[in-house]
Formats: structure tokens, sequence, C-alpha cells
């Protein structure tokens, strides 16, 4: 039982372009989602966070933006850098439950960002 | 960087042959977790710790240990090999419980042939 989907394995983007990754989860008591970026043959590396209580969050080029309703987050990286070029987890956890304290990720997006 | 170290990096290992990862952080972190990646799972959840000797199961516990005898150590320790428990293993700390951000190793990729 997959609680955190990323259902696009892979994107690709220009350089320059917008990158939009896409995040759905199932479990209503995620309350605290973040984003990790990991290179090959390194450790995932935290990216940014949102509270349930916010539907944006921004630092610098990366933006996520957080639908309750609808149970979807995304992140959106403006302008893509050719150093973006990673895979993406989608990351959440609960404030209480199964899943209280600790993060459950999806299964990651590969991202490319051409020249 | 976070100071954390895993050991080895990388290590080939016979089925039925039992295995041991270490983690070790210079962070002073109460929380220790170990992950796996496999393609199109992601990362799971395998045991975490957050405390000294306290430590409880994540999702894909089964053929796995751990012992947190010291503040800075977390060991994983694979029983009997498997073959499917063929795998990239991640350590990761964190300093408060609440599922923020956590901090990860750069990971040991496990063969077992």
């Amino acid at each position: 039982d997959q609680q955190v989907k990323q259902n696009s394995p892979s994107l690709s983007v220009q350089e320059g372009r917008i990158s939009i990754l896409n995040c759905d989860y199932t479990n209503s008591m995620f309350d605290y989602f973040l984003w990790y970026k990991k290179y090959p043959a390194e450790g995932p590396t935290f990216l940014i966070s949102i509270s349930s209580i916010k539907d944006k969050n921004e630092d610098g080029r990366f933006t996520v933006f957080l639908n309750k309703s609808a149970k979807h987050l995304s992140l959106h990286i403006v302008p893509s850098q050719p150093g973006d070029s990673a895979v993406y987890f989608c990351a959440a956890s609960a404030i209480r439950g199964t899943s209280y304290g600790k993060l459950t990720f999806g299964q990651g997006t590969i991202l490319t960002v051409h020249p | 960087d976070a100071g954390i170290t895993q050991s080895p990096r990388h290590k080939v290992t016979e089925t039925g042959t039992p295995v041991t990862l270490r983690c070790h952080q210079t962070e002073n972190h109460r929380y220790m977790y170990w992950y796996r990646q496999d393609p199109g799972h992601g990362l799971r959840l395998i045991h975490y710790s957050y405390g000294v000797k306290d430590t409880d199961k994540g999702e894909v516990s089964d053929g796995y240990s751990v012992s947190r005898s010291k503040t800075e150590d977390f060991l994983l320790t694979l029983e009997s090999a498997t073959s499917s428990q063929t795998s990239v293993y991640f350590c990761a700390i964190s300093e408060y419980w609440e599922g923020t951000e956590a901090f990860f190793g750069q990971g040991t990729r496990l063969t077992v042939v």
C-alpha cells in the first residue's frame, strides 16, 4: 500500500524552463511534507518542506504547493538548470498514528534538464 | 554536511551469511533511521531508533535487526542474508522526532549472491 505516490518515473525539461514534479498521498494524517534531491552514489539531501497549515512555500528557485483537499503536492523549479538533474523524492510524515514522526517516501522522479 | 558516515560503502556477500552495516554520526542527534532504496519503491524504513537502546520496526523490518549502544552508532544486521536484501541502504539522522528534515549518509550498496 503506497501511501505516497509519484506517478511520473521521469521528467525531461529544457534549461531555463519550469520543472513541475508531482506527488499524491492517501493518508489524511500526513501533515508535513518534504522534497529530497538525490544524485547518483550520494544520499538524499533535503530540499524544501511544507506544513499542512500552508499551501505554498518558496525557497529561491524552488516552490512547493500543497492542495490538501486533493491530497496533492507539487515542486516547481524555475528556472531549471542542468545541475538540477537528479532523482527527486517526495516524503510525508504525520503528527499522530502509525506514521507519526516517520518519513514515508514516494518512488522518486528522475528529472533531466537539457542544456 | 551533517556528520554521518556509513561503512562499508560497498559489500558483496553470499546468501546465508550474516552482514552488519554501520552508521556513525557526529551530530549528537537523538533519532537515527535505516532505509533501503529499491527501484520502484523509493526509500522504505527498515528500523529506527529514538535513543540509546530504544529501537522500533519500520515497514520492511523482516530479516533485519538493529542495535544502538551509543548515541553515535546505529548498526543494521542481516542475520542471514538473502538475495532479496540486495539493495542500497541509507542511514539517516534527525534532531527532532516530528518528521522534520532528516540528514542522510552516502549509502551502502549491498549485493547478496
